[in-house]
């Protein structure tokens, strides 16, 4: 069965620094796919970003970008300059070939002060 | 161009009572999904639906659970007989025609339910 491990349950940055939030997965399947959405303190899923396993390139959307080591099995994601909008949970998640659906970690908490 | 839609956003039943989630898709979506979060935790798969068929509902509890996504209106996670470790966020998220590990599956604002 896939698995997604979050290991930060929270991080903290100063406004308009960057972040680094962790994300490692494991899979046998050759062909994936991995997201991350954010969750405010309203409490919807926000769709982020997502990478391709056979993408030749990091993912970029805006101030997110997607850190994709396939040998490593990690898909950190950046945000740059960060903004007090950004102070939310962040999940990582992941869809095999074979299946229908994500795989979701636990999450972390991203708290952005002044 | 609305998001998936899902309604009620917040649901309050007493014990034993049945509670009845509802979600539209995105317009041109014909997959719809059903995740549960509970507390301080991830999404949970729990079903997935296309029109009028059941596709994968591995994650859901064989017991007082059930989905629809019928040719006509919105997809119905109902939950009978309700208990309190029902209480939890309920999420329903869509995607387009099913091409593989590219599908971005787009989530609708959730419903709380609160199990008194």
């Amino acid at each position: 069965a896939q698995k997604i491990t979050q290991t930060q349950p929270g991080m903290f940055v100063q406004e308009k620094e960057a972040v680094t939030l962790d994300c490692t997965y494991d899979t046998s399947d050759p062909s994936y796919g991995l997201f991350w959405y954010k969750q405010p303190s309203s409490g919807e899923m926000i769709f982020l970003i997502y990478q391709g396993s056979y993408d030749q390139q990091n993912a970029t959307e805006g101030r997110y970008s997607l850190n994709f080591q396939k040998a490593r099995k990690s898909a950190n994601l950046v945000i740059s300059a960060s903004q007090l909008g950004d102070s939310a949970m962040y999940f990582c998640a992941h869809l095999d070939s074979g299946y229908s659906t994500l795989t979701f970690g636990k999450g972390t908490m991203l708290l952005v002060s002044p | 161009n609305a998001g998936v839609m899902q309604n009620p956003r917040h649901l309050v039943r007493r014990r034993g009572q049945e509670a009845r989630l509802r979600c539209s898709p995105m317009k041109g979506h014909s997959h719809v999904y059903w995740y549960r979060q509970l507390p301080e935790e991830g999404l949970k798969f729990m079903v997935y639906l296309q029109k009028e068929n059941i596709i994968d509902e591995s994650g859901m509890p064989k017991e007082r659970f059930s989905a629809e996504f019928p040719k006509e209106g919105p997809s119905i996670l109902r939950i009978q007989q309700v208990v309190r470790g029902d209480s939890a966020a309920y999420f329903c998220a869509s995607s387009p025609l099913r091409q593989g590990v590219t599908d971005t599956q787009y989530f609708g604002p959730g419903t709380r339910l609160t199990v008194l």
